[in-house]
């Protein structure tokens, strides 16, 4: 079974601040997909970032940057410089390899993000 | 690319009736769509998942009496809910996965959301 879990359930911090989301997955695939979604408060999911087992490089996009750590199996989302506008709902979410349902989603159960001007 | 849309964003409707929701690929074929739903300050929920030409699979739980799902084309699919009630209420989210080999990522729609009278 996969499991998705965001220990952080609301986090609040000072625009310009850097944040970091935490993510922790299980799962017995040995290959497999990890995503961030970001929800803000008009309700739809953007898609932010895909990353395969099998490539634990970081990424980094403009002012966001992703740790994935197969050793601790983990997959941590990082805001630098944070603006009001980052505020929202951040889902991460685990996929398998298979066909059909093997390739569902298995979503967290979200980090809110309140960024403060 | 990759523009998921929905159609209604809100409805309204008294109890006893059936709603109707529509979602669809924009610009890619979605050989695969997902129902989802959230209640407010929760995760998403999967409904069921519906491959293009045959019959949705139902998450446990789900009423498939209830929840009728039809993806007749590569880029629609829709959700009636039938003899809505007030506990059907919610948020209710669509997402399309192509047909690529290869092609992992689940875009969302922007939502419906319903509220039942």
């Amino acid at each position: 079974a996969q499991k998705v879990t965001q220990a952080q359930t609301e986090i609040s911090v000072v625009e310009k601040e850097d944040v970091t989301l935490d993510c922790v997955y299980e799962t017995r695939d040995t290959t497999y997909y990890l995503f961030w979604y970001k929800q803000p408060p008009s309700g739809e999911l953007v898609f932010l970032i895909r990353r395969n087992s099998f490539d634990e490089q970081n990424e980094i996009s403009g002012r966001y940057s992703w740790n994935f750590q197969k050793s601790t199996s983990s997959f941590n989302f990082t805001i630098t410089a944070s603006q009001v506008v980052d505020s929202a709902v951040y889902f991460c979410a685990l996929s398998g390899p298979g066909q059909g349902s093997a390739r569902q989603l298995t979503f967290g159960s979200g980090t809110q993000l309140t960024v403060l001007p | 690319g990759a523009v998921v849309s929905q159609h209604p964003s809100w409805v309204i409707c008294k109890s006893g009736t059936s709603v109707k929701i529509e979602c669809r690929s924009l610009d890619f074929q979605a050989t695969t769509m997902f129902w989802y739903r959230q209640f407010p300050k929760q995760s998403l929920m999967l409904m069921a998942t519906s491959n293009e030409g045959s019959k949705a699979t139902y998450e446990q739980g789900v009423e498939k009496d209830k929840f009728l799902i039809n993806h007749a084309s590569l880029t629609l699919s829709t959700l009636t809910v039938t003899s809505a009630h007030p506990e059907d209420s919610s948020f209710y989210i669509c997402s399309a996965r192509g047909g690529l080999a290869g092609s992992w990522t689940q875009y969302f729609g922007p939502g419906t959301r319903l509220l039942v009278l």
